[in-house]
C-alpha cells in the first residue's frame, strides 16, 4: 500500500528558531514535492526533488532527499511570520499517481 | 511558470444539480490531469487521473458515474459533479503535467464548491 506519512501535523514555534519536517514515503518513488497552502488557496510549488541527496534552497527553506531512507526533509531557518502556512510532500509514483501526506500546518509566533 | 487555470473559483447550487468545472493548461499542452478533493483542515485525496482522449482512471471509493470526467484535449479537462448533495461540498483542485524531465506538476487555482 502506497503511504506517504508526514510529520509532525502541527507545528507551533517562534520566529527566528529552526526546524524541520519529516516526510516518509513507503514505496520506491519518481519525484517527491514540497508545497505550501495557504488558507482557502490552492497548492503553491516549493521545490521537486528528483534524485538521491538532492538539496534546494529557496530563502529559509531547504528540502532534501534520500532515496535509500525514503525520506524528504523540509528544513526552516530562522522563521518569520510570512512563513505560517501549511506544508504538504507528496510522491509521485509509476509517473502518474501522486499521493500527498496529511500536511504540517504552521504556525510562527512573533 | 506554466498556468494552470480553473473555473469556477467557487460555486453554490442547490441539492440535485450537477456542477461542471474547467481545468485548463494555458501555456502547454497536459497530456495528464489530476482531480483532487480536500475537505477543510485535510489533506488533498486524489479522486481521478485522466489522460487525453482516454477515459479517466478512478480511485477506490469515487463513483465515475457521480463524477464525470472529461479530458477531450490536451488543455482542458473537465469534471462534473452530477446530482451534488450536501455532502460533496469541498475544495476541488485540478492539477495538470506535460510530463517532461522536470516533473513539475502544475495546480489550479481550486473551485469551492458549496451545495445546498
Amino acid at each position: 500500500e502506497l503511504k506517504v506519512e508526514q510529520n509532525p501535523l502541527f507545528l507551533s514555534m517562534q520566529e527566528g528558531k529552526n526546524y524541520t519536517i519529516y516526510c516518509n514515503y513507503s514505496t520506491t518513488s519518481d519525484r517527491l514535492y514540497w508545497y505550501r497552502q495557504d488558507p482557502g488557496k490552492s497548492l503553491e510549488s516549493l521545490f521537486v526533488l528528483l534524485s538521491n541527496g538532492a538539496v534546494k534552497q529557496e530563502g529559509r527553506l531547504m528540502a532534501s532527499l534520500d532515496t535509500k531512507a525514503r525520506l524528504s526533509t523540509l528544513h526552516i531557518t530562522a522563521a518569520v511570520h510570512d512563513l505560517s502556512a501549511t506544508y504538504f510532500c507528496a510522491v509521485l509514483y509509476n509517473n502518474n499517481d501522486m499521493r500527498f501526506g496529511a500536511g504540517t500546518r504552521l504556525t510562527v509566533k512573533p | 511558470g506554466a498556468v494552470v487555470s480553473q473555473h469556477p473559483s467557487w460555486v453554490i447550487c442547490k441539492s440535485g444539480t450537477s456542477v461542471k468545472i474547467e481545468c485548463r493548461s494555458l501555456d502547454f499542452q497536459a497530456t495528464t490531469m489530476f482531480w483532487y478533493r480536500q475537505f477543510p483542515k485535510q489533506s488533498l485525496m486524489l479522486m481521478a487521473t485522466s489522460n487525453e482522449g482516454s477515459k479517466a482512471t478512478y480511485e477506490q471509493g469515487v463513483e465515475k458515474d457521480k463524477f464525470l470526467i472529461n479530458h477531450a484535449s490536451l488543455t482542458l479537462s473537465t469534471l462534473t459533479v452530477t446530482s451534488a448533495h450536501p455532502e460533496d461540498s469541498s475544495f476541488y483542485i485540478c492539477s495538470a503535467t506535460d510530463m517532461t524531465n522536470t516533473g513539475e506538476l502544475f495546480f489550479g487555482e481550486g473551485s469551492r464548491l458549496t451545495v445546498l
